[in-house]
């Protein structure tokens, strides 16, 4: 069964902070695999999309990699700032056009000065 | 600054009733996609458009849920009649596809209509 698992489910952390967001999948067949940032009331806005021959992509103070023989992916966000506190979620995509994706459910951010 | 708008931002109605939500896909995109979120589910897939053609609608409930893109510039979901278990964000989110050769395609979420049916 295609799934995406996100860990931790909740993280607190004081501003100016590193921190790391885990994300595992199962799913086949793989395309690529995408972080959005959503907050609170908002849509979820793209940080990074990886395909299957990248391991790292950065945004700013947001680095994700990617290691598709483990299944496993990693967003670490540098430098913390307040408007970092959101929903990371964590999305498979199973096919190039985007219609097949697996979202994970998310972990819940909050930066505190 | 091009973005996804969607109508209502909130609404409220009663078991029974029918609920249009609407979305304005950004000018040039040729996919519409609407999401469900809700806390137990987080995001679920709806439905799939293609220069207008619905192409993939397996995530909906087709005995109470319609989408349609009457133009390029609008994307409706209908449902009739609503539930209290249909409660939830929907999010329509546009991209452009440029063809099977293309890595991947973004995808740009608008604001969303909270819905809640008492």
């Amino acid at each position: 069964k295609n799934q995406v698992e996100q860990s931790p489910q909740s993280l607190i952390i004081l501003e100016g902070k590193n921190c790391t967001l885990q994300c595992n999948y199962t799913v086949s067949p793989f395309s690529n695999l995408r972080w959005y940032k959503q907050d609170t009331g908002r849509g979820p806005v793209s940080l990074t999309i990886m395909t299957f021959s990248e391991n790292t992509k950065s945004n700013g103070r947001y680095t994700a990699t990617l290691d598709a023989d483990t299944k496993q992916s990693s967003l670490h966000i540098t430098a913390s700032q307040l408007s970092d506190s959101a929903s990371y979620i964590c999305v498979v995509s199973a096919n190039q056009a985007g219609t097949a994706l697996i979202f994970g459910k998310g972990t819940t951010l909050s930066v505190s000065s | 600054d091009a973005r996804v708008t969607q109508t209502p931002r909130d609404k409220v109605t009663e078991m029974g009733q029918e609920v249009t939500m609407r979305c304005q896909p950004i000018l040039g995109h040729n996919t519409v996609f609407w999401y469900r979120q809700t806390m137990m589910q987080g995001l679920e897939l709806l439905a799939y458009f293609r220069n207008r053609a619905p192409l993939d609608d397996s995530g909906m409930p087709k005995d109470r849920f319609s989408a349609e893109m009457p133009d390029a510039t609008l994307a409706t979901l209908k449902i009739q009649p609503s539930e209290p278990r249909d409660s939830a964000v929907y999010f329509c989110a546009s991209g452009l596809a440029l063809g099977q050769g293309s890595a991947y395609n973004e995808q740009f979420f608008g604001p969303g209509t909270r819905l809640t049916v008492l």
